[in-house]
Parts: C-alpha cells; structure tokens; sequence
C-alpha cells in the first residue's frame, strides 16, 4: 500500500498562474485533508473533506478550491496563483478524530 | 489560529540525554497528537493521547497531558542523533478531526 502520494513534488509557477496538487490515499479512509507549511509556523488548515462529495473550508482557505469526487482522490486547485501562496503543501487522511497520515508534501514556488 | 504552543522552541542536547518538550492549548480537546518531521520531509505520527488519559508510552517516547491545565508533554528518553528533528504537537478541538498545530520545537541531538 502507497498511504498517501501527492504529486508534484516541486512547482514553480508564475503568478496569476493555475494548477492542481494532486493527492491520493488507498487507506480507505473517508477523512482527507490539505495543510500548508509556512517557515517557523506549524501547519495551518486549507480545506477538508469528511467523505466522497462532501468538502468545508479550513482556516487559510482563500485561493484555493477543492472536490471530492471519489474516496481515494483529493484534489487542491489554485484559481490565479500569488507569491503568498508559496509553501510546502501536504495532503492527510485518517479516521475522524484518529491518527492522521500525512503525504510527502509538495513545495511549490510561485514568482 | 495556533492552538497549540510548543515550548522549547528549539533544544539540543548530546546522544543518551532525555529530551523534554512541552505544548500547551487554549481550547478542550478531543485529543493530542505529536508528530516528528524530519528537515525537508513530510509529517510521522508519533503518538495519539485521548482528553481521558494522562500517559502513554511508546518505545522511547512518553506523552503526557494534563487537561486541567491544557498541557502536554513528550519525553524522548537516551536520545540519538537520528531523534534530530523537528516536533509538533497538534489538538483535535471539534467534531470533524481537524488537527490544529503548533509551530514546533526543533531538537538537535549531537553525536
């Protein structure tokens, strides 16, 4: 079992410019989650999802969009991309108030 | 917003000293989770401590939490240099299970 792969691993884009972090678990949990990672500060909510169909805003959630269409999938999109915007980005699942997993993190760069 | 704040916010000690980290929360809490990450990396989960128990021990590690005073801490016992990392402490305020996390203590354990 891969637990959480997100890709890509690095990005730099350009501002104004889209794109879309890709996560997927096979750990068959209903929970999912994205967190961005600033330098000295601990991860901050983005946007979750409690299950297939269903997503809610966390706490940084400006800028970015999501969708749930399928358990294992958990896409994060970026509408115009801005320099604050640059983070390591990771992806999590996990049983609702339970251990969460946590993907290898995409860095991404925006200019 | 930070729930959590780690305390040191950064340690280091020699190979076989105890590594003490704090975290205390503002909010009542479902439970408390560490997690360890090491430089450029994603997140491990170490130990998930619930609002109704007050030690847990895995390996080396041992958590605590004192709700009443909305704090917990990690003990790492006879470090070792691959203990270096960074640590956070995160809490499960609500009903969905969205972690909060703090900003870390980053421990050096030098050989």
């Amino acid at each position: 079992n891969a637990g959480v792969t997100q890709t890509p691993k690095f990005q730099v884009l350009k501002t104004g410019q889209s794109m879309t972090l890709q996560c997927a678990q096979d750990m068959n949990h209903e929970y999912m989650s994205w967190y961005r990672q600033d330098p000295g500060m601990g991860l901050r909510l983005i946007h979750y999802s409690v299950g297939a169909g269903i997503t809610d805003q966390g706490e940084v959630p400006n800028g970015y969009n999501v969708s749930r269409s399928t358990t294992e999938d958990f896409p994060l999109r970026l509408l115009s991309a801005a320099p604050s915007q640059t983070s390591v980005y990771f992806c999590a699942t996990g049983g609702r108030q339970e251990t969460q997993y946590f993907g290898p993190g995409t860095r991404l760069l925006v200019l | 917003s930070q729930q959590g704040e780690e305390d040191p916010q950064a340690l280091s000690i020699q190979e076989g000293e105890n590594a003490t980290m704090n975290c205390s929360y503002k909010t009542s809490i479902n439970n408390l989770q560490w997690y360890r990450q090491n430089s450029g990396r994603g997140l491990v989960h170490l130990i998930l401590i619930r609002s109704n128990e007050r030690e847990k021990h895995s390996g080396r590690l041992r958590v605590t939490l004192d709700t009443s005073k909305k704090s917990s801490s990690l003990l790492i016992t006879a470090s070792r240099a691959a203990d270096t990392a960074s640590y956070f402490c995160a809490t499960d305020p609500g009903s969905q299970g969205n972690l909060i996390f703090g900003k870390g203590t980053k421990l050096s354990v030098k050989p």
